[in-house]
């Protein structure tokens, strides 16, 4: 099962920044948090991940609270091709499986 | 740089025909990851493979299922004898490290099952 929750869905002004959460409250020490987004009927697309350090990078920005139970997936300027289902990852570097949950679908709007 | 290449994009087959699906991995990358997904749904992981071997197959049925990497060609998902509960979309993901969360992701091959 995976080891996270996220919102079944949000919704987002063109432009706006968007920001999903994703809870993840008995993550191990040794686990980072992986971010992938699927946009409709196409594969999966690596977006970022990170352990405890807040990372960016041209794509987005992922910030984790101090205990590392949650983070937040932050696009700065969202567009209508961001539309997609983002899926929020914990995994353990030693383990090569990715973990699918429900993910969020997040509806971008003009 | 060609990015990981499956094929078909679409495939139809009757019950207790054969499926199977091709990937080719993303240049240099010598990983590669079958995962199938449900509608709605998140993806499942089936098999993982470096060249000629078979590393983790716990998410792969027992019965009916297979997958190979050969030296030379692409990485073959073989379905025998589908049922209907087969119907779904395949993926194909490569990585040139192992120990990586950082999966480069095919278009995926759509199986429906009549």
């Amino acid at each position: 099962d995976a080891k996270t929750t996220q919102p079944t869905s949000m919704d987002c002004a063109e432009g706006r920044a968007a920001n999903l959460p994703c809870n993840h409250s008995t993550i191990s020490g040794n686990e980072y948090v992986y971010w992938y987004r699927q946009i409709h009927s196409q594969g999966p697309q690596y977006i970022i991940h990170g352990l405890k350090n807040n990372e960016t990078n041209e794509m987005a920005s992922l910030i984790i609270t101090e205990d590392r139970k949650s983070s937040t997936l932050i696009l700065p300027h969202a567009t209508l091709r961001d539309t997609a289902v983002y899926y929020c990852i914990v995994r353990v570097d030693s383990n090569y499986q990715l973990i699918w949950g429900a993910g969020t679908k997040l509806i971008i709007k003009p | 740089n060609a990015g990981v290449m499956q094929n078909p994009r679409h495939l139809v087959r009757r019950r207790g025909q054969e499926a199977r699906l091709r990937c080719s991995p993303m240049k240099g990358h010598s990983h590669v990851y079958w995962y199938r997904q449900l509608p709605e749904e998140g993806l499942k992981f089936m098999v993982y493979l470096q060249k000629e071997n078979i590393i983790d197959e716990s998410g792969m049925p027992k019965e009916r299922f297979s997958a190979e990497f050969p030296k030379e060609g692409p990485s073959i998902l073989r379905i025998q004898q589908v049922v209907r509960g087969d119907s779904a979309a395949y993926f194909c993901a490569s990585s040139s490290r192992l120990n990586t969360g950082e999966l480069f992701f095919g278009e995926g091959s759509r199986l429906t099952v009549l």
